[in-house]
């Protein structure tokens, strides 16, 4: 399977500020997810980001508060804007690959911390 | 939209019990995927589920897909603390995304 990294692994940030996470795979993959944990919480997608095209988002998230780029088949990157604590979570970000569809394998996550 | 509940939320057992998790969708499934998250880790895929009465196993952990595609179950045998995390199902319907359970954590004391 994929080798997916993530930075920051975790950051503490101040409310009103914007932080990106980084999400690089080893191989190239179409379909790349963001997804959001909050403590002892399933996963809730984000948006599904394509590369080539404007990432899809799901209902309660929109692209002024998790802007996303996708500039190519291995490379990824979630902002998280003007933060507030409600934004405390891990963020992680997963790929489709091979032949299993839907399959999906994840990054290590970005453990994000708004005081 | 596509629910998928899971049970039960929460589970501790001694080590050597067995110990099972059920899934239900309130839509049929084109398939159901199963992950482990270990305490601080990320979710890791187990094993995906996509014939109607599928039944799968990996060495304890036996894995069942529904005859009408809309429950799954995860059933370990002789529980180890190894096998101590969150379970989540997942599942797709039609041109759907992976919509998650909201997990069952296992508890197993030695």
């Amino acid at each position: 399977s994929a080798v997916i990294s993530q930075k920051p692994s975790r950051d503490i940030c101040q409310r009103g500020t914007s932080l990106t996470i980084q999400c690089q795979v080893d191989s190239q993959v179409t379909m790349m997810f963001w997804y959001r944990q909050q403590p002892g919480q399933s996963l809730t997608l984000i948006a599904t980001a394509n590369q080539g095209s404007e990432a899809t988002y799901e209902s309660g998230f929109v692209i002024d508060k998790f802007p996303i780029s996708r500039p190519n088949l291995t490379f990824s990157t979630l902002t998280v804007s003007n933060m507030s604590p409600e934004d405390s979570s891990i963020y992680l970000c997963s790929v489709e690959e091979g032949l299993r569809t839907d399959t999906q394998y994840f990054g290590p996550g970005t453990r994000l911390t708004v005081l | 939209g596509q629910q998928v509940m899971q049970i039960p939320q929460y589970q501790h057992v001694q080590e050597g019990e067995d110990f099972t998790t059920y899934c239900n969708s309130s839509t049929t499934l084109s398939n159901i995927q199963w992950y482990k998250q270990r305490p601080g880790g990320h979710p890791v895929f187990l094993i995906q589920l996509v014939k109607s009465g599928e039944v799968k196993k990996q060495k304890r952990l036996t894995f069942q897909f529904g005859e009408a595609k809309k429950n799954s179950s995860l059933h370990i045998t002789a529980t180890q603390t190894t096998d101590v995390g969150t379970y989540f199902c997942a599942g797709t319907s039609g041109y759907s995304t992976l919509t998650f359970g909201k997990g069952t954590m296992l508890l197993v004391s030695p």
